[in-house]
């Protein structure tokens, strides 16, 4: 079972380059999300998705942008890249919170902008 | 507003010991209660959660949990520490508001250290 996949694992930006952050999750799950660790910080959720066509801000948008086509991708696009951006990304899906269903989470993509 | 605090940035215990890495919360309405462990350059894994009933709660790799409604707590434990478990582990917090959509507040984490 794949789970939830990223990619890339690994990418530098110049300081005003975009790019976007792939997330696929192979489980069926409606809930789909995206975080930002940085150290100490703990994780803040940048964006999230109740299902396909749907999505919100989280608590730190942004900078960023997310579209939700499928049930199974939610990519995450960074505009004009700054070096506060420079984190590590992670992506999650969840069956559902309404009974307290756990998150699965993807290896991450460590992100710097220079 | 809700919160999560882990009080400790770092525990350290010696193998074979008990360990308990402390979390404390602040929601409105009941908690759902999570801790995950990330290992180095890895994502998050779940290990166990509250959601109602019982409030010691037996999650994986011999990891437990105890929910305390009146200290608002849900400190993980473990009574014999491996070297393994070393790790970062965070607390995380949801209630179900009027949105639905349960999202999810982590504490800033707590780094496990156990030796040989």
């Amino acid at each position: 079972n794949a789970g939830v996949t990223q990619t890339p694992k690994f990418r530098i930006l110049k300081i005003g380059q975009s790019m976007t952050l792939q997330c696929t999750q192979d489980m069926n799950h409606n809930y789909m999300y995206w975080y930002r660790q940085d150290p100490g910080m703990g994780l803040k959720l940048i964006y999230y998705s109740v299902g396909a066509g749907i999505t919100d801000k989280g608590e730190v948008p942004n900078g960023y942008n997310v579209s939700r086509s499928t049930t199974e991708d939610f990519p995450l696009r960074l505009e004009l890249a700054a070096p506060s951006q420079t984190s590590v990304y992670f992506c999650a899906s969840s069956y559902s919170m309404r009974q307290g269903r756990e998150q699965y989470f993807g290896p991450g993509t460590r992100l710097t902008v220079t | 507003a809700q919160s999560v605090a882990q009080p400790e940035d770092q525990v350290n215990v010696a193998e074979g010991n008990p360990l308990t890495v402390k979390c404390t919360y602040s929601v409105s309405g009941n908690p759902y209660l999570f801790w995950y462990v990330q290992y180095p350059n890895r994502g998050l894994q779940f290990l166990l959660k509250y959601i109602t009933g019982d409030n010691l709660v037996k999650g994986s790799y011999g990891f437990e949990a105890e929910f305390n409604k009146s200290q608002t707590s849900f400190h993980l434990k473990k009574p014999s520490a491996l070297v393994s478990d070393s790790a970062l582990y965070f607390c995380a917090v949801t209630s179900l508001g009027s949105s639905n959509t349960g999202k999810l507040i982590f504490g800033q984490g707590t780094t496990l250290q156990v030796k040989p």
